[in-house]
């Protein structure tokens, strides 16, 4: 069972239009963070949220932790082919010490 | 930023030979390290956790005499399979700590033929 369940799984859009991953789960937690992943390569860290309702943004990237603290989403503004990849969320390192991602949004950006 | 180095990148072996990773992070102390195994257009899931000088952590249906792991100091952590088959053919990733944040490395191609 994986702890943050991630919606959608798979998008692909065109090159302009916008769009928004969620990730939610029904544990509370002190914080999430987003990363970003291409083929072939590593995990990078997009933002860490910290406070409920906290909007962050990054550019065309727009990050928001649910004032309960149990989900997070992040939009993105007039997406460009640079933003395909695997986007995963991860709650907080101090639950049970361990990093651990939710299932993932594969994106594709067609130009 | 902090950067953790992975080696190799890509590695092809011979079933029933092993393969040793190393995961090192270049800038700072890591008092843990996670170990990931990634398939194909999925995410990753978490093999184990090592921490320094203490034995690793496995998560549950990871065979803990088939993946070694060491982490010998608080910049190295290496991940053996052992007698490798292709079944372990995989995107395999580690994950540095420090502080409340996590960086990764670039991540090992393994392929046993």
């Amino acid at each position: 069972t994986q702890l943050l369940e991630q919606s959608p799984q798979f998008l692909s859009i065109q090159e302009g239009e916008n769009l928004t991953v969620y990730c939610n789960s029904s544990s509370v937690f002190s914080s999430l963070q987003w990363y970003r992943q291409e083929p072939g390569e590593g995990p990078v860290l997009l933002v860490t949220v910290v406070t409920g309702g906290e909007v962050k943004k990054l550019k065309r990237l727009t990050f928001q932790f649910g004032d309960a603290r149990k989900d997070s989403s992040l939009h993105i503004t007039a997406a460009q082919p640079g933003d395909t990849g695997l986007y995963l969320c991860a709650p907080h390192m101090e639950y049970g010490n361990k990093l651990v991602f939710g299932a993932g949004t594969i994106l594709r950006v067609k130009s | 930023g902090a950067v953790v180095s992975q080696h190799p990148s890509r590695v092809i072996c011979k079933s029933g030979t092993s393969v040793k990773i190393e995961c090192r992070s270049l800038d700072f102390q890591a008092t843990t390290m996670f170990w990931y195994r990634q398939f194909p257009k999925q995410s990753l899931m978490l093999m184990a956790t090592s921490n320094e000088g203490s034995k690793a952590t496995y998560e549950q249906g990871v065979e803990k005499d088939k993946f070694l792991i060491n982490h010998a100091s608080l910049t190295l952590s290496t991940l053996t399979v052992t007698s490798a088959h292709p079944e372990d053919s995989s995107f395999y990733i580690c994950s540095a700590r420090t502080g409340v944040l996590a960086f990764f490395g670039q991540g090992t191609r393994l392929t046993v033929v």
